[in-house]
């Protein structure tokens, strides 16, 4: 069973757009919400994360927005620049409990110049 | 900055052969994972270490999967007999402690079983 869910699959905006990715959990207990970034024949690079205690953070051009009743968190990169062209996943975590990380199936982006 | 290193990078193997892999976490982390990344899906946990101690293999296929960090710093995965749906990317990750801690993942090592 998926525990996270992440949407669209895939995604292309022109540069200066602003993507928006979204994830949706069903384990109320998760209490950490990561975001990495890809890039082909990498590792996954955390990029901003959130806990449930904050609806919204920002860092540099990258948000993540937090609906804890609705059990939703979104990513939004302001700005978009062709560098930000990689794959985007979500992650969730029970920290108390071994930090074991559920990944999304991951959002492929493209930034066209 | 320090990394987790990963070897080989690539590694292609034919069916029923073994392999192996080796992840070497940042100085200092206490906790180890590795994880299975198919091609297109988000990554997996294999199995996740606590100094030299196993806290997690509920999903490492334990048939013909194993892993072991033994002094609780570097660790060594390996697969005896690789089948064809093994080909997939292996990351290894590491954080400083097992609660409330970021992950930082390596390279990965991409396996191609023919």
């Amino acid at each position: 069973q998926q525990q996270v869910k992440q949407s669209p699959q895939s995604l292309i905006v022109q540069k200066g757009g602003i993507p928006i990715i979204n994830c949706a959990y069903e384990n109320t207990a998760f209490d950490y919400f990561p975001w990495y970034q890809q890039f082909p024949g990498k590792g996954p690079a955390l990029l901003i994360a959130i806990r449930p205690d904050v609806s919204e953070k920002k860092e540099g051009r990258f948000t993540i927005s937090f609906n804890k009743s609705a059990k939703q968190f979104s990513l939004h990169i302001m700005d978009s620049q062709p560098g930000d062209s990689a794959t985007y996943f979500c992650a969730a975590s029970l920290t108390n409990t071994g930090n074991q990380f559920y990944f999304g199936t991951g959002t492929s982006l493209t930034v066209i110049p | 900055e320090a990394e987790v290193a990963q070897s080989p990078r690539y590694k292609i193997t034919e069916k029923s052969q073994a392999v192996a892999f080796w992840c070497d976490p940042i100085s200092g982390h206490a906790t180890l994972y590795w994880y299975r990344q198919i091609l297109g899906q988000g990554p997996e946990l294999l199995v996740q270490f606590q100094d030299e101690s196993v806290v997690d293999d509920s999903q490492l296929p334990k048939d013909r999967f194993s892993a072991e960090r033994l002094k609780g710093v570097d660790s060594t995965l390996k697969i005896q007999p690789a089948e064809l749906g093994d080909s997939a990317m292996y990351l290894c990750a590491s954080s400083k402690t097992i609660f409330r801690d970021e992950q930082f993942f390596g390279p990965g090592t991409r396996l191609t079983v023919l």
